[in-house]
């Protein structure tokens, strides 16, 4: 079955630093999207997007978020500088298409850790 | 805004006892309730869905039953596996959108 990959599985950066989380979402999906888990705490909605542009974005998601798909393939978050309550791991997940009428697929996640 | 609720953990029980994990959700109008079930090491999965009231969605042995009346979607399994052993999600999500609103995830062990 097809499935959502994430790289790497563990970031450790500095604070301060810029980080670039990758997914590879499924080749036929249309949407997609970032979540993140502090430990301990809910998993957070970031951001989806779609026909190359945002759709919606939560408050968390702040000038320092990013998202891009440079390619036909990868889907990446950028954070441009790094504080130690980003700490959390990074969910990136993927859907065919909209309205909800089958489950969004999620990848095993990146755990980043700022120090 | 929407929020889910669910127990803390971590639930532990024994290979074949019966488990619940409760759920409760504050929502406007009539969302689609979910349990996403995440095993060590692995994404999170779609176990089970419920889009209306008294619906009841099952998968692998689970089940969940969506009550407007409590507005709750409690998960239960009437014999659990060591297999088992994972964190579970209470999610929603409003109408004909695919953004979720997750609970803060109950880790369940399974002893043999």
């Amino acid at each position: 079955e097809p499935e959502v990959t994430q790289t790497p599985s563990h970031q450790v950066t500095q604070m301060g630093q810029e980080v670039i989380l990758r997914c590879v979402p499924i080749s036929n999906h249309l949407y997609f999207y970032w979540y993140r888990q502090i430990l301990g705490q809910k998993v957070e909605f970031l951001v989806s997007f779609y026909n190359n542009e945002i759709s919606e974005k939560s408050e968390i998601f702040d000038d320092q978020f990013s998202v891009e798909r440079p390619d036909g393939s990868n889907f990446t978050l950028k954070i441009r500088s790094t504080k130690l309550e980003d700490s959390a791991m990074y969910f990136c997940a993927s859907i065919w298409r909209e309205p909800y009428n089958s489950p969004l697929h999620f990848g095993n996640g990146t755990r980043l850790t700022v120090t | 805004g929407d929020s889910v609720t669910q127990m803390e953990g971590p639930v532990t029980l024994s290979e074949e006892a019966c488990l619940t994990i409760n759920c409760t959700y504050t929502a406007t109008g009539y969302p689609s309730l979910f349990w996403y079930v995440q095993y060590p090491g692995e994404g999170l999965q779609l176990l089970l869905k419920a889009t209306k009231a008294d619906d009841k969605g099952s998968n692998k042995g689970f089940e969940a039953t969506y009550r407007k009346e409590t507005t709750s979607f409690h998960l239960e399994k009437g014999s659990v596996q060591v297999s088992d052993s994972a964190v579970y999600f209470c999610a929603l999500s409003d109408p004909g959108y695919s953004t979720l609103t997750f609970g803060k995830g109950t880790m369940l062990l399974v002893s043999p």
